[in-house]
């Protein structure tokens, strides 16, 4: 079945730093990949996506290329804010085409002043 | 505000009550979700509606009981619920003809006493 796995969080991160939050899946066939954003008492808001290989996603800064050699959709930005500070979610597209999103665990992402 | 409304944000219930979550979407969806999140625990997926009809129930205890009188209208019916059941419920929409990801609502905070 699909799965998708991300880095153990938490991440905590001096402002301006780089950042980087791993995310491998596993799919038969050709997902869409996404990454959401979770800040603190909201719900899930979708920060990038990507639909085929070799894309790139980007957003507010961030940014993540669809890697299909090796399966992963590695999350980016080369300078982090404290306002970036929440939980970041991988997610995939089930490729048989029933649209159900398939979910990471979540990275928590801490930035310090 | 991302079109997806979840009413009421925060609710505390004893475990004899009985409340409703609601979920309304303006984006003329045909998809809606319920999602449990519980801290330290990866987003679960309860139940599934496309076009009203239930697609998926992801072996949800009866104590929690769905209803989608139509597609813009999600409700989430709960009686006897236990203190494990306190979490985030997060409600989300898609358009699967031309899926995009998911549009989540910011969530209900329950907790039961």
């Amino acid at each position: 079945g699909n799965s998708v796995t991300q880095m153990e969080g938490p991440v905590t991160l001096s402002e301006e730093a780089f950042l980087t939050i791993n995310c491998t899946y596993t799919a038969t066939g050709y997902p869409s990949l996404f990454w959401y954003v979770q800040y603190p008492g909201e719900g899930l808001q979708l920060l990038l996506k990507a639909t085929k290989a070799d894309d790139k996603g980007s957003n507010k800064g961030f940014e993540a290329t669809y890697r299909k050699e090796t399966t992963s959709f590695h999350l980016e930005k080369g300078s982090v804010q404290v306002s970036d500070s929440a939980v970041y979610f991988c997610a995939l597209s089930d490729p048989t085409g029933n649209e159900k999103l398939t979910f990471g665990t979540g990275t928590r992402l801490t930035i310090i002043p | 505000e991302t079109g997806v409304t979840q009413t009421p944000r925060h609710l505390v219930m004893g475990m004899t009550n009985k409340k409703s979550l609601k979920c309304e979407q303006h984006l003329g969806h045909n998809a809606m979700y319920w999602y449990k999140q519980s801290a330290k625990k990866p987003l679960e997926l309860m139940f599934v509606y496309n076009f009203k009809e239930q697609t998926e129930n992801n072996s949800v205890p009866s104590r929690f009981s769905p209803e989608c009188p139509n597609s813009s209208h999600l409700f989430l019916h709960l009686h006897t619920l236990q203190p494990e059941d306190s979490a985030l419920y997060l409600c989300a929409s898609s358009q699967n003809d031309r899926f995009d990801g998911y549009t989540f609502g910011s969530g209900t905070r329950l907790t039961v006493v």
